[in-house]
């Protein structure tokens, strides 16, 4: 009965290599987001999609590719990854808009290590 | 350019005790604030929020105070227990400029409860 949940929870894998992490909510909200938690350990959003469609979308390298296939899922595709893509990535999501009062809930988690 | 400002990484304090945890931001837009709470290998979880249209709001042993002018918040919990250990993140949005950016996070402030 997890809210907002994320798989892979751990990946590791080479420089170069395209990955990616999915996530779900069964929460039947309207909007997902994905953070990106880096080293220093701030939560940067990077996307936002309400309904299916970019909402938002930070200054993220275009080796990054969000998908939605319905309201419930939002992907994070990675392509040719580096060593600086090593972080931690919370998918979250919300029933209204970025920027309504709305409380987001987040995800587990996943941990992004690139040798 | 940290937006959101958590200058202290770490509180220690006794169980019982208040803690007091602050928060500053420097984009005048902001106007509703929030606290999560995150565990070790969890996502963060709301806590509580506020409006600038109010400088306290309460819920149970928790109060945000908001102080416009300085624009600062804290984080009051009273009495603390050994379960408030975690670390607590501030977090910001402009919802009068449409909100469109999300929420700008602090880097957190690790919280220990002393038995």
């Amino acid at each position: 009965d997890t809210a907002v949940s994320q798989t892979p929870k751990y990946l590791v894998t080479q420089m170069g290599n395209d990955k990616s992490i999915k996530c779900e909510q069964n929460l039947g909200h309207d909007t997902m987001y994905w953070y990106k938690q880096d080293s220093k350990k701030f939560l940067k959003i990077m996307f936002s999609y309400n309904n299916k469609e970019l909402i938002i979308n930070e200054t993220v390298p275009n080796r990054f590719s969000p998908k939605s296939p319905d309201k419930a899922h939002l992907n994070l595709h990675i392509n040719s990854l580096e060593l600086g893509d090593s972080a931690v990535y919370f998918c979250a999501s919300s029933q209204g808009l970025p920027g309504l009062s709305d409380t987001q809930y987040f995800g587990p988690g996943t941990r992004l290590t690139v040798l | 350019d940290q937006q959101v400002k958590q200058n202290s990484p770490s509180l220690s304090v006794q169980e019982g005790r208040i803690s007091i945890l602050n928060c500053d931001y420097t984009n005048s837009m902001f106007d509703y604030f929030l606290w999560y709470k995150k565990y070790p290998a969890e996502g963060p979880t709301f806590l509580i929020s506020i409006s600038s249209i109010k400088d306290k709001n309460e819920d149970g042993r928790f109060t945000v105070f908001l102080n416009k002018s300085a624009k600062h918040l804290s984080l009051h919990i009273v009495p603390s227990q050994p379960g408030d250990s975690a670390v607590y993140f501030c977090a910001a949005s402009a919802l009068s400029g449409g909100g469109a950016d999300g929420l700008t996070f602090g880097k957190g402030t690790h919280l220990i409860i002393q038995p």
